[in-house]
């Protein structure tokens, strides 16, 4: 069973388009965090959101954790070809015990 | 080093035969995290070490797994007896703090023939 379900799995847009990736779940988390993964490298994380309802914006990117803390949302505004990689969601459960668990990931390709 | 490197960073083995991976996490990070990468694929939680703690082997598929760690730096992570259905990216990412903020090595690419 799958704690962390992203959608799409797979997204394939022009430059300069908008797009939204969600990261759901039926758990409570504490904190949920987002990492871009590259082809051959580890995950890097871009950013961390602890409060209920919180709004966190990026440059072009603007992360979102629902009121519950069971959800997440990132939206790119005017994609570019740099975007381009495996988006995954990941969130730690209450109770400080800081086991990480990950989403299915999403698979951005931006076309130029 | 700065960051978290593991090594090697591609291993080919034959079935059956029993690998080791190694994670050098970033100094003072008292968490360090073993993951499992299908391609394509999000990551399969393995095992969690936290300090002095005992660790966390809760994703460990099989027996044939294990991990240990020396303290808070090198960790291993142990295949016997490897099957093909192991052959994956295996990453390890480093913590420094209780808010779950991961910084991962490159990983070890494990092919089993």
């Amino acid at each position: 069973t799958q704690l962390l379900e992203q959608s799409p799995q797979f997204l394939s847009i022009q430059e300069g388009e908008n797009l939204t990736v969600y990261c759901n779940s039926s758990s409570v988390f504490s904190s949920l965090q987002w990492y871009r993964q590259e082809p051959g490298e580890g995950p890097v994380l871009l950013v961390t959101v602890v409060t209920g309802g919180e709004v966190k914006k990026l440059k072009r990117l603007t992360f979102q954790f629902g009121d519950a803390r069971k959800d997440s949302s990132l939206h790119i505004t005017a994609a570019q070809p740099g975007d381009t990689g495996l988006y995954l969601c990941a969130g730690e459960r209450p109770g400080g015990y800081q086991k990480v668990t990950f989403g299915t990931g999403t698979k951005l390709q931006v076309i130029p | 080093g700065a960051g978290v490197s593991q090594s090697p960073s591609n291993k080919v083995t034959e079935k059956g035969k029993d690998v080791e991976l190694r994670c050098d996490p970033i100094s003072g990070h008292t968490a360090l995290y073993w993951y499992r990468q299908r391609l394509g694929q999000g990551l399969e939680f393995l095992i969690y070490f936290q300090g002095n703690s005992a660790p966390d082997k809760s994703g460990l598929p099989s027996d044939r797994f294990s991990a240990e760690r020396t303290g808070e730096s090198v960790s291993t992570l142990t295949i016997q007896r490897t099957q093909q259905e192991d052959s994956a990216v295996y990453l390890c990412a480093s913590s420094p703090d209780r808010i779950g903020k991961l910084f991962f090595g490159s990983g070890t690419q494990l092919s089993v023939l």
